[in-house]
């Protein structure tokens, strides 16, 4: 059964500080995947999206990286921020298709 | 700015009644999707359209139906809701065929929050 897990479920740091999400696969023949930001209350925000063949994508102060062999990819966020405050999902396409496969997300929580 | 609207927000409705959850796309994307989220769990999938005409249910099994008359509008229907049927229903929606647009991510709306009494 493919599945996706992240951990931790929920990370509270300071303002300032840099921290790592995880997440992992257990099936790696992925197509791409993608992370996501979700606020209460609201809809996913996508923020990169990993194809199966690249190592990482950044983007301002995120960075995502992707080891197929191991199954599991990194989320990075440097300098945090009380506005990065949110659940941050990860999610994986199997196909062409797009059709998802999400993890239970990790709440976090940055303290000012 | 939202380019995937949902509508309502927020629903609170008596068992028994009929239902339609709607959403549209401004962005011409062939693929949508539905999605059920239960709070703290993560999302799953419930129906998708790769275009016109083109409905499937996804990997959770759900009495909700679909429909895809227009490229731009999914809406999702229940025909008799139950309290199980309480939760959160987000809609997103992607680029066409193609290997290149395949790797574009899904743009979602803001969702519609249900509640069955």
């Amino acid at each position: 059964k493919q599945e996706v897990t992240q951990i931790p479920a929920a990370l509270s740091v300071p303002e300032g500080e840099n921290l790592v999400l995880n997440c992992s696969f257990t099936d790696s023949a992925i197509y791409n995947l993608q992370w996501f930001r979700q606020d209460p209350g609201k809809g996913l925000t996508s923020l990169l999206l990993i194809q199966s063949s690249q190592r990482e994508q950044t983007s301002g102060r995120l960075n995502a990286s992707l080891d197929k062999s191991s199954g599991r990819s990194t989320l990075y966020i440097a300098a945090s921020q009380p506005g990065d405050s949110a659940t941050y999902l990860c999610a994986v396409a199997y196909n062409q298709g797009g059709k998802l496969i999400f993890g239970q997300g990790t709440e976090l929580s940055v303290k000012p | 700015e939202a380019d995937i609207y949902q509508t309502p927000r927020y629903l609170v409705i008596g068992t028994g009644k009929k239902i339609t959850l709607e959403c549209s796309q401004t962005m011409g994307h062939d693929k949508m999707y539905w999605y059920q989220q239960d709070p703290g769990m993560e999302l799953h999938l419930i129906h998708y359209s790769y275009g016109v005409n083109s409905t499937e249910k996804g990997d959770l099994s759900s009495e909700s139906t679909v429909s895809r008359i227009r490229t731009e509008h999914f809406p999702l229907t229940l025909e008799s809701a139950r309290p199980s049927h309480t939760s959160q229903y987000l809609c997103a929606s992607s680029p066409g065929t193609g290997s290149r647009s395949s790797n574009q991510p899904q743009h979602f709306g803001d969702g519609t929050r249900l509640s069955i009494l």
